[in-house]
């Protein structure tokens, strides 16, 4: 199994800063993968972030609003520019265990813009 | 697209009831699927997982979910909910990139 630890698991913020979330995994993975859940909703992917390139992201994202960086294969993160509050949701980082057999994720940050 | 619809928005059982949780796929191969839970302020759990053979699956917490190719349908089932079960369910299956489409969840309440 893998561990994920998120941070921070929640704030408050002003419309027009940005937040960057942090996701660290205890062992490598090869693919890692942000998701958003919006308040009373499913979970939905942003996108899926690349070690040594450009992250893919999913119709509806876009980089300069999410851009995610993926230094290396236990670390990425994931920044919501440019904040509203329409992006107040729960965002979630998860990995893809070694056999591909279940995917992990961190216990989420709760993100409330003001 | 790939898709998993959960047609159940909201249920509501008795503790000691029987419950069943409605899932259905869209997806042209087997698909690999799942099912999660995602207690208030907790993030998600994996209750079990489907991805070929005995198409009566076991998980955790006495859950349990029945793969229907017939009926694209894999549903989750406990034969006695206690109370600690209300949660949100979710459904799920993987996408050829591995990352996840989750169905709309399913909300239980469980009454005393």
């Amino acid at each position: 199994s893998a561990v994920i630890s998120q941070k921070p698991s929640r704030d408050i913020c002003q419309r027009g800063t940005s937040l960057t979330i942090q996701c660290q995994v205890d062992s490598q993975v090869t693919m890692m993968f942000w998701y958003r859940q919006q308040p009373g909703q499913s979970l939905t992917l942003i996108a899926t972030a690349n070690q040594g390139s450009e992250a893919t992201y999913e119709s509806g994202f876009v980089i300069d609003k999410f851009p995610i960086s993926r230094p290396n294969l236990t670390f990425s993160t994931l920044t919501v520019s440019n904040m509203s509050p329409e992006d107040s949701s729960i965002y979630l980082c998860s990995v893809t265990g070694a056999r591909n057999t279940e995917a992990f994720f961190g216990q989420g940050t709760r993100l409330t813009v003001v | 697209a790939q898709s998993v619809t959960q047609p159940d928005i909201h249920i509501t059982v008795s503790e000691g009831a029987s419950l069943e949780l409605r899932c259905n796929y869209s997806y042209g191969a087997t698909p690999y699927l799942f099912w999660y839970v995602q207690s208030p302020g907790q993030g998600l759990q994996l209750l079990l997982k489907y991805f070929s053979g005995d198409t009566l699956v076991q998980g955790i917490k006495g859950f349990e979910a029945e793969f229907k190719r017939s009926q694209s349908s894999f549903n989750l089932r406990k034969p006695s909910v206690h109370w600690s079960d209300a949660a949100e369910y979710f459904c799920a299956s993987y996408t050829g990139r591995r990352a996840l489409t989750f169905g709309s969840g399913t909300r239980l309440q469980v009454q005393p």
